[in-house]
């Protein structure tokens, strides 16, 4: 098994719709991340968690929100999907320590019609 | 400014040549890491170092912490080279950036 997955993988949607992307890490790692990836822009983080009570927005959170269910868990919202949120959007962890290696999931490819 | 740069942007070689991308970041870091993105999405890391230099086959990584300057070296290089490496840095705080702050990458093409 993957160390972090993320589902869906790929996934269209229409404007209004809600959607929620989920991962799940199996590294025990204590901090979770959100990043949305666009050509040319690199990545760019939408909210971060380094404990299940400690949720903290990231430069681009407008238009999402997360859930940190559990130590694995962290899940993005899109409360309600526009076009210019089609993105690859990546799900990392990271150990407790700030020089603890990353791990990524492979992506979930969103298009928002 | 971007606080990490890369550079080239862009790099194409041909098979066998010794590759060099730098990675310069102008804050403070606890750790910079190595990543490498194939088409098609996924993201693995490759190297995390605060000094010295790593080895890891044909890859070698490299840091100054004083000149605030780290190189990913690829020695042989083949066409499964081929990649887009993204350099990122880790910082002590956290903030609207979080505690990681990322290069935009370069695109690597090597050809056969």
């Amino acid at each position: 098994d993957a160390d972090v997955t993320q589902t869906p993988r790929n996934r269209i949607t229409k404007t209004g719709k809600r959607i929620m992307l989920e991962c799940s890490q199996t590294k025990g790692h204590d901090r979770m991340y959100w990043y949305r990836q666009d050509p040319g822009l690199g990545l760019r983080l939408i909210y971060y968690s380094f404990d299940v009570k400690d949720i903290n927005k990231g430069e681009i959170s407008d238009g999402y929100s997360v859930s940190r269910q559990a130590q694995a868990k962290f899940s993005l919202s899109l409360e309600s999907a526009i076009p210019n949120q089609t993105a690859l959007y990546f799900c990392a962890s990271q150990g407790s320590s700030v020089t603890g290696e990353l791990f990524f999931g492979e992506g979930s490819r969103l298009t928002v019609l | 400014k971007n606080e990490v740069e890369q550079s080239p942007q862009n790099l194409t070689a041909q098979e066998g040549e010794f590759i060099t991308i730098n990675c310069s970041y102008s804050v403070g870091i606890s750790a910079l890491h190595w990543l490498q993105q194939h088409p098609g999405g996924g993201i693995v890391s490759l190297f995390m170092l605060s000094s010295g230099k790593k080895k890891h086959g044909r890859l070698i990584a490299t840091i100054n912490i004083q000149e605030k300057h780290s190189s990913l070296h690829i020695t042989a290089s083949h066409p499964r080279d081929s990649a887009v490496y993204i350099c990122a840095v880790g910082r002590w705080y956290g903030g609207s950036q979080g505690n990681l702050i990322f290069g935009k990458g370069t695109k690597l093409s090597v050809k056969p």
